[in-house]
């Protein structure tokens, strides 16, 4: 079974840009997460989609972070424009459960993406 | 508002030795506790999780937990240390919408 696809590994931009990252899940699963991972803390949820409706995104900044699940599969989040501050690794996971959730259900994650903001 | 802490930034252990990993958890009803591992470059890897049963919890790679209600506590433990298992690991319990709520990590060193 093929893991969390995540594109690209690296992405090194000035501030003030915009910078864009993919997110492929696991076949079959309903929800997807995106998280921001700085660096010495433990991930953070910025975004839960299930399908493609938005669960969760109340740590999501929204003036400058977007994200979209266009047919409830892939994943693209997007930040415009980009602070130092952003410099993190952003994370997607997925999770089979369909419903709401119980709190139960496995993540699992992918490789991340890198950003570095200079 | 559900949290972890693990309050050991980092914990050296000899190979071959047991090693624990500690994790102490706050949460509003029922608790749903998973570790995770990160190796460097590398996104997080699922050990193991607690939903109700059994205290004792087994998951990948000989890794173990046991969950203490008493003590509000879900400490990772492996009978015997291997070099390769030294990697980051995070406690993470779940929120609301099953959003995972992480630790700030321990990085785990075994020594040959």
């Amino acid at each position: 079974e093929a893991g969390v696809a995540q594109s690209p590994r690296y992405k090194i931009i000035e501030k003030r840009q915009s910078v864009a990252f993919w997110c492929n899940p696991i076949s079959g699963h309903a929800t997807l997460y995106w998280y921001q991972q700085i660096l010495g803390q433990g991930p953070k949820l910025l975004i839960q989609f299930q399908n493609n409706g938005v669960v969760d995104d109340s740590q999501l900044p929204k003036d400058r972070f977007s994200a979209e699940r266009l047919k409830g599969v892939d994943s693209t989040l997007k930040i415009q424009p980009a602070k130092l501050e952003d410099s993190a690794v952003y994370l997607c996971a997925s999770s089979q459960a369909g419903g709401q959730g119980r709190g139960t259900d496995t993540q699992y994650f992918g490789p991340g993406t890198r950003l570095t903001v200079l | 508002a559900q949290s972890v802490a693990q309050p050991e930034d980092q914990v050296n252990v000899a190979e071959g030795n047991p090693l624990t990993v500690k994790c102490t958890y706050s949460v509003s009803g029922n608790p749903y506790l998973f570790w995770y591992v990160q190796y460097p470059n590398r996104g997080l890897q699922f050990l193991l999780k607690y939903i109700t049963g059994d205290n004792l919890v087994k998951g990948s790679y000989g890794f173990e937990a046991e969950f203490n209600k008493s003590q509000t506590s879900f400490h990772l433990k492996k009978p015997s240390a291997l070099v390769s298992d030294s990697a980051l690991y995070f406690c993470a319990v779940t929120g609301g919408y099953n959003k995972l709520i992480f630790g700030a990590g321990t990085r785990l060193a075994v020594h040959p």
